[in-house]
């Protein structure tokens, strides 16, 4: 089946220090790949998505690729910021997504001022 | 505003109870979701449904329950069979056939007395 690794947290930094967080993935076909972004206390915002090989999501400075032939999307940032600090989760939907998402366990990070 | 309103935000259970937690969108999806987050573990699906009247078994569906009356209302319902109920529930919609972007509520933390 279907299954998303992501790296394991919390990862902690300092302001403005470049952010990467790995996520890779298992999935027949072409899956559409997410990241959400999770604060305390709330529901899962979606962050950015790319839906075929070699697009580049971005939203809020944040990016990541889809890599098909490393079945990797790793997001990215250059110079983070304390209200980064949040959980993020990889996810993938294949075959058309309408049983839902599959999701990773999530990356807490902590931005240290 | 068109959102996903979920409640109560917290939410307690005695030994044998069944409680139910509701779910309310305005968004005029027709998907809707139930996925349970524990420390750790990421987001398992419980249930789904993507047409008034009908609903499917996710990951987990053990010891829950849920109806689609509405294409506003997806509530959930933790019976007593369901052993472990401690842990945070997020409910998401999407628009029919696909999970490409999923909106979520800001979830209801269920505990046990």
């Amino acid at each position: 089946g279907d299954s998303v690794t992501q790296m394991e947290g919390p990862v902690t930094l300092s302001e403005e220090a470049f952010l990467t967080i790995n996520c890779t993935y298992t999935a027949t076909g072409y899956p559409s790949l997410f990241w959400y972004v999770q604060y305390p206390g709330e529901g899962l915002q979606l962050l950015l998505k790319a839906t075929k090989a070699d697009d580049k999501g971005s939203n809020k400075g944040f990016e990541a690729t889809y890599r098909k032939e490393t079945t990797s999307f790793h997001l990215e940032k250059g110079s983070v910021q304390v209200s980064d600090s949040a959980v993020y989760f990889c996810a993938l939907s294949s075959g058309g997504g309408a049983d839902g998402l599959t999701f990773g366990k999530g990356t807490h990070l902590i931005i240290q001022p | 505003d068109g959102g996903i309103t979920q409640s109560p935000k917290y939410l307690f259970r005695k030994e044998g109870q069944n409680v139910t937690l509701s779910c309310e969108q305005n968004l005029n999806h027709d998907a809707m979701y139930w996925y349970r987050q524990d420390p750790g573990q990421g987001l398992r699906l419980i249930y789904y449904s993507q047409i008034v009247n009908d609903f499917q078994k996710g990951d987990i569906a053990e010891g829950y329950s849920v109806s689609r009356e509405k294409k506003e209302s997806f509530p959930l319902t933790v019976t007593s069979a369901q052993k472990n109920p401690t842990a945070f529930y997020l409910c998401a919609s999407s628009t029919y056939g696909t999970a490409e972007k999923l909106f979520f509520g800001s979830g209801t933390q269920l505990s046990v007395l």
